[in-house]
């Protein structure tokens, strides 16, 4: 079975600089890899996904992933934060089986930018 | 084209009784997925429906159940509530079950359910 850990619920960073928010997964083989926010009271978007080919997936709002398999990592960053970049942040996963099919979500990582 | 509707929005109960959550999906899509979201807990995968069958099930009680109509609107009941129950519940929906084809799920803003 698949599992996500998101290293650090909380994340704060400054207006303008770097966001890293950690995701590492667990799999027997090379899973699909998601990325979705949720803003206040709101359900979930989805930012970004790894399927297959290129490791580097852009996302919206600038967000990127980079998939690297020897680290079972699947790590979100923006180069530059904005207020309304404020959320909370899930890394999910799912198995590439047929009948293995269901989203495993991580428990998120809320994402605080300092003015 | 309307989004993922949840009702209630909010939901108050006392432990012991049962609750019913309605999830209407975006028009034509025909999945519809349930978490129920808890701080620490994250998301955890309650069922999928696709076609008014259940295609998948986490780890919940019998309690917890769901049904789909012909109409791909989707609710599911929780029977005997206990404080520990109190969460958002998500509802999402793709036009075909997300793991055929990895499109993304359309979530709904949820219900947020307190037990008291």
């Amino acid at each position: 079975a698949q599992s996500v850990t998101q290293l650090g619920s909380h994340v704060s960073v400054s207006e303008g600089a770097l966001v890293l928010l950690r995701c590492n997964y667990s799999s027997s083989v090379p899973p699909y890899l998601f990325w979705y926010v949720q803003y206040p009271n709101q359900g979930l978007q989805l930012l970004l996904k790894y399927t297959t080919g290129a490791t580097l997936v852009k996302g919206i709002n600038g967000f990127e992933a980079e998939f690297k398999k020897s680290e079972t990592s699947f790590h979100l960053t923006k180069p530059s934060a904005h207020m309304s970049d404020a959320a909370e942040y899930f890394c999910a996963v799912r198995g590439p089986n047929f009948g293995n099919e269901k989203l495993t979500f991580g428990t998120g990582t809320r994402l605080t930018i300092i003015p | 084209k309307a989004g993922v509707t949840q009702t209630p929005r909010y939901l108050i109960k006392t432990r012991g009784q049962q609750v019913t959550l309605s999830c209407s999906p975006i028009s034509g899509h025909r999945s519809v997925s349930w978490y129920q979201q808890t701080p620490g807990q994250g998301l955890q995968f309650l069922f999928e429906y696709f076609s008014e069958t259940q295609r998948n099930k986490g780890n919940f009680p019998g309690r917890f159940s769901g049904r789909q109509f012909s109409n791909s609107r989707s609710e599911m009941n929780v029977s005997t509530l206990e404080l520990g129950d109190s969460a958002l519940y998500l509802c999402a929906s793709s036009l075909v079950p997300g793991g055929l084809t990895n499109e993304k799920l359309f979530f709904g803003s949820g219900t947020q359910l307190s037990v008291l």
